[in-house]
């Protein structure tokens, strides 16, 4: 069975400085891998995935994430925090079955202070 | 171009009455359709699936129950709700089969049972 550990429900940065937002994962196949980014009262928005190939994938708004499949991490970044970004942030993996359910992390809120 | 309707966005209600909560996709045929639930600090749960007309699985004991009467309708109701009904609710669609495309989402109902 999958599963999605995000460390850290709350990150706070200033503007300007580096994101990094973690996510390790479980999964008896090999995995396919969302972040998903939410403001506050909204739906979630995909910002980047991972199925297969390369394993630095960039996403929206300048992040992106790399795949380490030895560390089974699938880690967040930003080089330079905006204000804009402040959000909570969900990490997901696949069940890769043909319902293709999404397992959630618990979410890690993002505050950007100026 | 896909989109997916979620209403209303918020509704309260009080403890014992009858809940009917609405999500419907359009550009699209077939679609996987999903309920998930976000209470605070616990991320996202998956409340229900369903990969056709009439096919509901649920994935966690509940008051609630859901129903898809057409293909690209989704409902998620409750005869008597319970306070610890409240949370947002989240409807999601994505293609049917295996996919790594991930989910798209709708905007959410904020629902407070008082």
């Amino acid at each position: 069975a999958q599963s999605v550990t995000q460390l850290g429900s709350h990150v706070s940065v200033s503007e300007g400085a580096l994101v990094l937002l973690r996510c390790n994962y479980s999964s008896s196949v090999p995995p396919y891998l969302f972040w998903y980014v939410q403001y506050p009262n909204q739906g979630l928005q995909l910002l980047l995935k991972y199925t297969t190939g390369a394993t630095l994938v960039k996403g929206i708004n300048g992040f992106e994430a790399e795949f380490k499949k030895s560390e089974t991490s699938f880690h967040l970044t930003k080089p330079s925090a905006h204000m804009s970004d402040a959000a909570e942030y969900f990490c997901a993996v696949s069940d890769r079955g043909a319902t293709n359910k999404l397992i959630f992390g618990t979410g890690t809120l993002l505050a950007v202070q100026p | 171009s896909q989109t997916i309707h979620q209403w209303p966005a918020t509704l309260v209600q009080p403890v014992g009455s009858p809940l009917s909560l609405e999500c419907t996709v359009e550009g699209t045929s077939n679609p996987n359709l999903y309920w998930y639930r976000q209470a605070a600090g616990r991320g996202l749960q998956l409340l229900f699936y369903s990969v056709g007309i009439g096919q509901i699985s649920s994935e966690v004991p509940q008051n609630l129950s859901a129903s898809r009467p057409q293909d690209r309708q989704f409902i998620l109701s409750s005869k008597k709700l319970l306070l610890s009904d409240s949370g947002f609710y989240l409807c999601a669609w994505s293609v049917i089969g295996i996919s790594t495309a991930g989910s798209t989402f709708g905007s959410g109902t904020r629902l407070t049972v008082v």
